[in-house]
């Protein structure tokens, strides 16, 4: 049972492009955050949202808490941003639950 | 910027011996955490600590594991009797509260042979 859903798993785009992942949970939150995990394997945290939409230069997340659902948008994407991106819930139980990942190739 | 440290970077140990993986938070970090990735695998929570006790725990972290914050600024992650299986990254991460972001460190691979 996977508390966390992820899709798609794997994605490549072309450079500029706009790109958008998606992240459905079942549990009861406190927090969602989205990870970006090095091909190193280092993990840094990108946004943390409870609610509405969180904006850094050109990444955008969103949190609908009633459908349960979270997005990660990239505008104008650039090679630098192959990663995989991890999106994880964090009950009020301050337990985490994490996605298997979408590992996101962009191509110059 | 402030930054979370791990180390060592790569451990190899035998299977049935104790490893102790340590963590340097930063330093007005309250909440702290660690994960696993078994290679190839999502990442996996382990356990939180909060006030110099553990405030939740996955099902993974059996009687093997144990966590202690010795002297105010190491959390340590401590396995008492290896196995193969628990060849993985662990991950250390801290935050300033708990409605903040989460910080991580590099990671530590631990090899069990």
């Amino acid at each position: 049972k996977n508390e966390v859903e992820q899709s798609p798993q794997n994605l490549t785009a072309q450079e500029g492009e706009f790109i958008t992942i998606n992240c459905s949970y079942s549990v009861g939150i406190s927090a969602l955050h989205w990870l970006q995990q090095h091909p190193g394997g280092g993990i840094v945290s990108l946004f943390m949202l409870s609610s509405g939409k969180k904006k850094h230069g050109r990444l955008i997340a969103t949190i609908n808490i009633q459908e349960k659902h979270s997005s990660l948008h990239i505008t104008a994407s650039h090679p630098r941003d192959s990663a995989v991106y991890i999106c994880a819930a964090v009950t009020t139980g301050n337990q985490f639950y994490f996605g298997t990942g979408t590992s996101l190739t962009v191509i110059p | 910027e402030p930054e979370v440290t791990q180390t060592p970077s790569h451990q190899v140990t035998q299977m049935g011996q104790e490893v102790i993986l340590r963590c340097v938070p930063i330093s007005n970090h309250l909440y702290f955490y660690w994960y696993r990735q078994i290679l190839g695998q999502k990442v996996e929570f382990l356990v939180s600590f909060y006030n110099n006790e553990i405030s939740e725990k996955s099902e993974i972290f059996d009687d093997q594991f144990s966590v202690e914050r010795p002297d105010g600024s190491n959390f340590t992650l401590k396995i008492r009797s290896t196995k193969l299986e628990d060849s993985a990254m662990y991950f250390c991460a801290s935050k300033g509260d708990r409605y903040t972001e989460a910080f991580f460190g590099q990671g530590t691979r631990l090899t069990v042979v």
